[in-house]
């Protein structure tokens, strides 16, 4: 059984560009959520997204967005990329009808805008 | 809204000594707590959790965690460290819809 996958591992990006990050949840689970991990902190929530609809929010600006697909896999995509969006960006599923609210986490995208 | 604090950004001990790593958290209601370790250039990996019932949780590799409401705390112990213990743990508090927050990490060094 496949747990959560992420794509890409790494990538390089430059001031002003825009970044697609793909993740495709644990078999069997229905909900995506995304968190950003800057260096020596702790992840922060970004978004999650439920049947295909944006189901809460962190305090992350518009330029943050996503998406969910039939599938359950998601994008994050980032616009007008910043320094500051340097981070480790996790993915991670859950199912919602699991009353624990047990989360499970990919690998991470290492972003790094220059 | 929910808060977690982890008391000591670095943790070090000596292989065989007693690991603790202490969380505090902020609830406006029953809270489900978790603790999490990353590897370094890894994801997260769920060490234990609490929701309901025993106060004392048992995890992966030795790990337990207890529950203590009167001091809002959720530490984490292990009775004798090992070298692959080092690593940064994360602990976490649920807030509503299955969102977590997380604490600042501990980085838990473990000296031969």
């Amino acid at each position: 059984d496949a747990g959560v996958t992420q794509s890409p591992t790494h990538l390089i990006k430059t001031r002003g560009q825009q970044v697609t990050l793909r993740c495709s949840p644990k078999s069997g689970h229905d909900t995506v959520s995304w968190y950003q991990q800057a260096l020596g902190q702790g992840p922060q929530f970004i978004f999650q997204y439920y049947e295909e609809e944006e189901r809460q929010r962190g305090n992350f600006p518009d330029r943050f967005s996503g998406h969910q697909f039939p599938n359950y896999s998601s994008e994050l995509n980032v616009n007008a990329l910043l320094l500051g969006d340097s981070a480790l960006y996790l993915c991670a599923s859950s199912l919602t009808a699991d009353i624990s609210y047990e989360q499970y986490f990919g690998p991470g995208t290492r972003l790094t805008v220059t | 809204a929910q808060s977690v604090t982890q008391l000591g950004s670095h943790v070090s001990v000596s292989e065989g000594a007693l690991v603790l790593l202490r969380c505090n958290y902020s609830s406006s209601v029953p809270p489900y707590l978790f603790w999490y370790v990353q590897y370094p250039n890894q994801g997260l990996q769920l060490l234990l959790k609490y929701t309901t019932g025993a106060t004392l949780v048992k995890g992966i590799n030795g790990f337990e965690a207890e529950f203590k409401k009167s001091e809002t705390s959720f530490h984490l112990t292990k009775p004798s460290a090992h070298m692959s213990d080092a690593a940064e743990y994360f602990c976490a508090v649920h807030q509503g819809a299955q969102k977590l927050v997380f604490g600042q990490g501990t980085r838990l060094t473990i000296n031969p």
